[in-house]
């Protein structure tokens, strides 16, 4: 079945640092790749997402190519904040005909300090 | 617009007791995902709802896991002879129902079992 592995934390970074958080996929077909965020006390949110191979996803600094020869959807940002500090999830979404749960990695948690 | 709501935000219940969590997803989508986060699993699918069609119950962990999803749109997870390991967040969301489309999270509702 479809699996999602990506790096275990916590990850513990100094304000403006470099950020890359390996997310590597299993899947049949062509899925959708998805990056979500969860900040303290609050539900998820979509950070960013790409539906095809070579796709870059961007938001509020981050990004995430989709590369299909690594199968991999790693997220970057060049410079953290401390607002940063979250738990991101990794997820999928299969291509194709049928049902469409996302399958998460196990979540890697962020903390920036000052 | 409104985001996807759920209610009671924490439930705290006894062991053996019945508990109904209600999901009410973004107007006009027509899919509508359940999602268990415990610490010991992460981020688990329950059930899949599309239109009409028969939900897709595979995620579901027990028979004492059931939902339903009325009209289309409000949906209700009932949780039958709550055990310890139940104690969980649990998380709808709801999408447009289209392949690689975002799925939108509600903020979840927190079960603590004693």
């Amino acid at each position: 079945g479809d699996s999602v592995t990506q790096m275990e934390g916590p990850v513990t970074l100094s304000e403006e640092a470099c950020l890359t958080i390996n997310c590597t996929y299993t899947a049949t077909g062509y899925p959708s790749l998805f990056w979500y965020v969860q900040y303290p006390g609050e539900g998820l949110q979509l950070l960013l997402k790409a539906t095809k191979a070579d796709d870059k996803g961007s938001n509020k600094g981050f990004e995430a190519t989709y590369r299909k020869e690594t199968t991999s959807f790693h997220l970057e940002k060049g410079s953290v904040q401390v607002s940063d500090s979250a738990v991101y999830f990794c997820a999928l979404h299969p291509g194709g005909a049928g049902s469409y749960q996302l399958t998460f990695g196990k979540g890697t948690k962020l903390s920036v300090i000052p | 617009g409104a985001g996807v709501s759920q209610s009671p935000s924490n439930k705290v219940t006894e062991k053996g007791k019945d508990v109904e969590l209600r999901c009410d997803p973004i107007s006009g989508h027509t899919a509508l995902y359940w999602y268990r986060q415990s610490l010991g699993q992460g981020l688990e699918f329950l059930i899949y709802f599309q239109g009409n069609s028969a939900p897709d119950k595979s995620g579901l962990p027990s028979d004492r896991f059931s939902a339903e999803r009325t009209g289309g749109s409000v949906s209700t997870l009932t949780i039958q002879r709550t055990q310890q390991e139940d104690s969980a967040v649990y998380l709808c969301a709801s999408s447009l129902g289209l392949s690689g489309d975002t799925q939108y999270f509600g903020p979840g509702t927190r079960l603590t079992v004693l």
